[in-house]
């Protein structure tokens, strides 16, 4: 059965198409947003990052938005693989720590 | 390619008993921090070092918890006397600038 306090929201895909997981934050003074990947049993996995005098910046297969005004990121995955398969979790960080978002449970459906 | 390891991977210990979780970061960086998941939850900063002092606490860093850079190389968390609640996944990271680099965790389970 599940256990206390898995509730992550579930975004289920088809292998091959694109993710949009997204992420809202708190603190308007963070000018650093991260997003990490954590497969089943291992830390967390860093993955991209952006400043907040950016609005889009790219990585490999990945894209990171930020929309300040509504204090939202988001990430893109494309051409989504089986190895995606993992919990995403946006985290900002406005001063000697990061502060990690609840978490999306990626599912990639072959 | 260098990486956070941290030992051991899981460490059973009865509730009042200390424990002490050891991490040796990625030998350039010169910050360190700790942080732990609950199961099932996010993951929650603990503490950050620089210069051999704590940068920043946060409230579930009570007088407890300690951390300690003994050598040049080993980075510890000390939990004096453990409760059940402290149950959870224990993470060390590392950073050189901003990005923080993680290791793979260690389990702690009170009983």
């Amino acid at each position: 059965g599940e256990s206390v306090g898995l509730h992550l929201p579930t975004l289920s895909v088809q292998e091959g198409d694109n993710s949009i997981i997204n992420c809202a934050y708190s603190n308007s003074a963070s000018d650093y947003f991260i997003w990490y990947k954590q497969e089943s049993g291992k830390g967390p996995q860093f993955i991209i990052d952006i400043r907040s005098n950016m609005d889009k910046r790219q990585g490999q297969r990945v894209t990171v938005l930020l929309n300040k005004t509504v204090k939202h990121l988001s990430l893109q995955i494309a051409a989504t693989q089986p190895g995606d398969s993992a919990v995403y979790f946006c985290a900002e960080n406005p001063s000697y720590k990061l502060i990690f978002g609840s978490g999306t449970r990626l599912l990639v459906r072959p | 390619e260098p990486e956070v390891t941290q030992t051991p991977s899981h460490q059973v210990t009865q509730m009042g008993q200390e424990v002490i979780l050891r991490c040796v970061p990625i030998s350039n960086h010169l910050y360190f921090y700790w942080y732990r998941q609950i199961l099932g939850q996010k993951v929650e900063f603990l503490v950050s070092f620089y210069n051999n002092e704590i940068s920043e606490k946060s409230e579930i860093f009570d007088d407890q918890f300690s951390v300690e850079r003994p050598d040049g190389s080993n980075f510890t968390l000390k939990i004096r006397s453990t409760k059940l609640e402290d149950s959870a996944m224990y993470f060390c990271a590392s950073s050189g600038s901003n990005i923080q680099y993680f290791g793979a965790g260690t389990r702690l389970s009170v009983l």
